[in-house]
């Protein structure tokens, strides 16, 4: 089984200000690896997703994480976060092989303050 | 568009009055799946459907049915619920599972008094 843990519940941070927001996970086999993010009073949409090849990945929205296969992490980063970046942003996997469910971390609050 | 859709978006019920969450998808995706968000909980996955007639339980199956008779559409029924229910619902969509986006509705907050 598959478990993901995101070590922050809640992040303040200043408009402008870099952001990290933490993702660690634990699985018996190779999975992909998401972050999703919900934004006020809205469903879920994908931010971005490590499938293969290059260990960082990016999104349009100046986001990037990068996977760590030895330390088990998957982080998400903003050098410079934006007031319209307030949300809940969700880490999630899937193994690679079978049809198994995502699994979603608890999730992490990020809000921007002016 | 291609999106998800769910009705009703908010409902207010009281116990033991059954109720049907509708779920529809324009994608042709043959995966579909419920899930529930509780505050400190996350997400967690109800019944998912991995096409048509085949569905399976998720983390958290007692005390809702799913059916899957087509496969646009993929309503949660609650039998009978209850305040334990009270929750922000959410249905979702993708091609396949393995590396597909999943594809996620507005949401549905439900109210068991």
């Amino acid at each position: 089984a598959q478990s993901v843990t995101q070590l922050d519940s809640q992040v303040p941070v200043f408009e402008e200000a870099p952001v990290e927001l933490r993702c660690n996970y634990s699985s018996s086999v190779s999975v992909y690896l998401f972050w999703y993010v919900q934004y006020p009073n809205q469903g879920l949409q994908l931010l971005l997703k490590y499938l293969s090849g290059s260990t960082l990945v990016e999104s349009i929205n100046g986001f990037e994480a990068e996977f760590n296969k030895s330390q088990t992490s998957f982080h998400l980063r903003k050098p410079s976060v934006h007031i319209s970046d307030t949300a809940e942003y969700f880490c999630a996997v899937r193994p690679i092989s079978g049809n198994t469910p995502l699994v979603f971390g608890k999730g992490t609050r990020l809000s921007v303050i002016a | 568009e291609a999106q998800v859709t769910q009705n009703p978006r908010y409902l207010i019920t009281v116990t033991g009055k059954k109720l049907t969450v509708t779920c529809s998808q324009n994608m042709n995706h043959e995966y579909m799946s419920w899930y529930r968000q509780d505050p400190g909980l996350g997400l967690r996955q109800i019944y998912y459907s991995m096409n048509v007639e085949v569905t399976d339980k998720g983390d958290v199956p007692e005390g809702y049915k799913v059916s899957r008779k087509e496969k646009r559409n993929f309503p949660l029924i609650l039998e009978s619920p209850s305040p334990n229910q009270t929750s922000l619902y959410f249905c979702a969509s993708q091609m396949r599972t393995g590396a597909d986006t999943q594809y996620f509705g507005p949401g549905t907050r439900l109210t068991v008094l």
